[in-house]
Parts: C-alpha cells; structure tokens; sequence
C-alpha cells in the first residue's frame, strides 16, 4: 500500500488568492492523480500529475487555474489559482502503484473554503 | 469506460446484509469492476474488485453474473461504522488508478 500525506488539510482563504496544496507520498509511486469533491458531491478527477513534465487536464480544468507540479515520484503539488467562492471544496492526491495494482490510494483531502 | 448507475441512498439496520446493485451495461472485456468507500473526511478506499462470478474478502463480497453488465457488493452484518458512501467503478486494465466516480450510494446504518 501506500501512505499518502495531504497538506494544508484545511484552510480559508480570501477570494482572489491562491493555494498551494502539497501530496507527499512514503514510496515512489508511478501515478499520481488530483480530484476535486464539491460539497455533498462525488469526486471528479483534475488531472494527471506526470513526473518530469507537464500535467494531463481534464476536460473542464486548464494549467492556468490548477498548475500542477510533480518534480519526483514522491511529491506533487496542486495550486488552486485566483481562488472564487465556486472553488470551495475538497482536493484530493491519489497514487497507483507500479506491479500490476489495480487500486488507487487517497490522501485525506485538503478542505478549501473560499470567502 | 463504462458509465455506472447505483441507487443514491440506502438505509439498513445494524446487523443486517446490505446489498448494493451496480449497473454497468457497457462494460468492455478488458474492464474490471471495483468497489470504493468513503467515510465524511476521508478520501476514499478500495474495498474489492472483481472481473467475473465472486470474489470475497475480509470485508466484503463482489458478486458478476455472466453477463457482467450489473454486480453487486454485499457487506454482511454491518455495524453503525458502515455508514459511509460506496461507489462502483469500471476500471480498464492499464489505467486501474484513473477513476471516474459516478454518484455513490450513501449507506446510513441506524440500530
């Protein structure tokens, strides 16, 4: 398995700025994935983190709003951009693991409240 | 992928078998079909999968007809901390940890 450590794991912050939400991970891992959860809602994926180059959006999510970082196969970082109210939700880092696993491990989430 | 249709909600008393259905008609040959729950405040986590007839393990059991265009997750003798929202997900092999989420049942277990 793998243990995966999301941080802020809550914050609030003032609309116009921006967040950056850390996703470390305790083994090298091949994938590693963002999702959003609106309130009440389920989770939709943001994008692939790629080690090494530039990220893989979803249709509806551009690098402009969610720039994402991956610089090893450990750490990505997910920064929510001028940051609106409609941002409020929970970020979540997800990893899948190399060797024929078929299941993607979660972070806790980093709740995000925008006022 | 396979899209997949699962009631919004279910309500069961602790002790109780809790069935949950899962509808997958499109389902492809290569695709299996996973099973994730959600606690509030926590991401979520990989209960079972299974490609054909059943699988069971410590937590639960997948059962696929033939067909594969539907499976269902039984959790047996649930306790108040099954509460939690369960998603059915089709996964390609290849791409098991790319996950498109569909709605969920929301499972509330009351004595």
């Amino acid at each position: 398995s793998a243990v995966i450590s999301q941080k802020p794991s809550r914050d609030i912050c003032q609309r116009g700025t921006s967040l950056t939400i850390q996703c470390q991970v305790d083994s090298q891992v091949t994938m590693m994935f963002w999702y959003r959860q609106q309130p009440g809602q389920s989770l939709t994926l943001i994008a692939t983190a790629n080690q090494g180059s530039e990220a893989t959006y979803e249709s509806g999510f551009v690098i402009d709003k969610f720039p994402i970082s991956r610089p090893n196969l450990t750490f990505s970082t997910l920064t929510v951009s001028n940051m609106s109210p409609e941002d409020s939700s929970i970020y979540l880092c997800s990893v899948g693991l190399a060797g024929g696993r078929t299941e993607a491990f979660f972070g806790q989430g980093t709740r995000l409240t925008v006022v | 992928l396979a899209k997949t249709t699962q009631p919004i909600s279910m309500d069961s008393y602790e002790g109780q078998e809790v069935n949950i259905t899962c509808s997958h008609n499109n389902i492809a040959t290569n695709d299996y079909i996973t099973w994730y729950q959600q606690f509030p405040s926590q991401g979520p986590r990989f209960i079972i999968q299974g490609y054909k007839t059943k699988v069971t393990n410590e937590v639960a059991s997948l059962f696929i007809p033939a067909d594969r265009k539907s499976s269902t997750l039984s959790l047996p003798r649930v306790s108040l901390s099954d509460t939690a929202v369960y998603y059915c997900l089709v996964v390609s092999t290849g791409t098991a940890s790319k996950l498109t989420f569909g709605t969920g049942t929301r499972l509330q277990v009351t004595l």
